[in-house]
């Protein structure tokens, strides 16, 4: 079945600093990707989404491309504050039905 | 406006005993989702509701999991005879009609703890 397959955390960098978190996807047929965050106390938000292959999503800094030569959709950033300090969850969405697979989620620390 | 809502923020449970988790969705989303998060893992589905439409029951783990809505509001998500494998956070998602599956509202989760 489809899945997705993202980089353990926790990741801690310092301010400024440049994030990649990785993600993967095995998926039948073209599915739409995600990333969501979830800020300490809060619920899951989408950060950004790409629909297609090529599909550059992009959100409050954040960017991500859908590859879908390598299956990826890597998260990065090229620099993080400390309140981007959150959980992020790598996602799919396989286009014939309503629900959404998650990633494990990377827990990320930004230090000041 | 109000996001989804979800209550209590905390259970903590003795095995065995049954326990309900309330979901408020966002007023006008005829979609509902509930999810399991187990510690270190991901975001498990558990099941689905839209509309009057029967639910997709698909993602629940065992019989003991049931979850009820009534039309398009409040959701409970039961759990008999806990075990201890079913702590972990509960979370709800909800929909509006015309979204497509990416734009879920997530309420801040259940955190069940089954002792």
């Amino acid at each position: 079945g489809d899945s997705v397959t993202q980089m353990e955390g926790p990741v801690t960098l310092s301010e400024e600093a440049f994030l990649t978190i990785n993600c993967t996807y095995t998926a039948t047929g073209y599915p739409s990707l995600f990333w969501y965050v979830q800020y300490p106390g809060e619920g899951l938000q989408l950060l950004l989404k790409a629909t297609k292959a090529d599909d550059k999503g992009s959100n409050k800094g954040f960017e991500a491309t859908y590859r879908k030569e390598t299956t990826s959709f890597h998260l990065e950033k090229g620099s993080v504050q400390v309140s981007d300090s959150a959980v992020y969850f790598c996602a799919l969405s396989d286009r014939m039905n309503d629900k959404i697979i998650f990633g494990k989620g990377t827990r990320l620390h930004i230090l000041p | 406006g109000a996001g989804v809502s979800q209550s209590p923020s905390n259970k903590v449970t003795e095995k065995g005993k049954d326990v309900e988790l309330r979901c408020d969705p966002i007023s006008g989303h005829t979609a509902l989702y509930w999810y399991r998060q187990r510690l270190g893992q991901g975001l498990e589905f558990l099941i689905y509701f839209q509309g009057n439409s029967a639910p997709d029951k698909s993602g629940l783990p065992s019989d003991r999991f049931s979850a009820e809505r009534t039309g398009e509001s409040v959701s409970t998500l039961t759990i008999q005879r806990t075990q201890q494998e079913d702590s972990a956070v509960y979370l709800c998602a909800s929909r509006p009609p015309t979204g497509t599956p990416y734009e879920q509202y997530f309420g801040p989760g259940t955190r069940l703890t089954v002792t």
